[in-house]
């Protein structure tokens, strides 16, 4: 079966320093999104991607953060200074094209961990 | 604005109770209605949706929900719990646009003992 995969499980990083996470969503899929989650609390949208550009992004994605397809394949998310409340786990989503349902298929998640 | 409520942030039953975790929803037009599984360590899993077909809604491992739209509500049940069912769940809401992004709720966590 078809899954988004996420890398990587887990990134220890410093303060201040840039973070990339990487996601494959499903390959007929064309909108993708990103989410986090702090631990113990709710899962937060970060932004929404369609056909090579943002179409909806949260207050909380600010200038720190920023999205790209790089290739036909893969989806990343960059965090340029990781601060100490960027701790989360980080989940990547893709939607099936044609679908109005909003059906979103999520990978295992990045845990990341700002030191 | 669209929101999700889940009332409950922790609820425990005993193994082959009832399962009731409540989930009612805000929103101006028809919504779109989920519930995700969070096990341990893992991904957010769908255990069932709703877009607009029937009411009651059967998902995955016994469990179930209903959209009553007079009570802007979508609880998920399942008529006897096992302990494998111990997780986060979460109820997330969609619109019928294109492209919109799910919002989730806070999320209750099961607890099941035995």
């Amino acid at each position: 079966e078809p899954e988004v995969t996420q890398t990587p499980s887990h990134q220890v990083t410093q303060m201040g320093q840039e973070v990339i996470l990487r996601c494959v969503p499903i390959s007929n899929h064309l909108y993708f999104y990103w989410y986090r989650q702090i631990l113990g609390q709710k899962v937060e949208f970060l932004v929404s991607f369609y056909n090579n550009e943002i179409s909806e992004k949260s207050e909380i994605f600010d200038d720190q953060f920023s999205v790209e397809r790089p290739d036909g394949s893969n989806f990343t998310l960059k965090i340029r200074s990781t601060k100490l409340e960027d701790s989360a786990m980080y989940f990547c989503a893709s939607r099936e094209t044609g679908s109005n349902t909003g059906e979103l298929f999520f990978g295992e998640g990045s845990r990341l961990t700002v030191l | 604005a669209q929101s999700v409520t889940q009332l409950g942030s922790h609820v425990s039953v005993s193994e082959g109770a009832l399962v009731l975790l409540r989930c009612n929803y805000s929103s101006s037009v028809p919504p779109y209605l989920f519930w995700y599984v969070q096990y341990p360590n893992q991904g957010l899993q769908l255990l069932l949706k709703y877009t607009s077909a029937a009411t009651l809604v059967k998902g995955i491992n016994g469990f179930e929900a209903e959209f009553k739209k007079s009570e802007t509500s979508f609880h998920l049940t399942k008529p006897s719990a096992h302990m494998s069912d111990a997780a986060e769940y979460f109820c997330a809401v969609s619109f019928n646009q294109a492209g919109t992004a799910l919002i989730f709720g806070k999320g209750t966590t099961l607890s099941v003992s035995s």
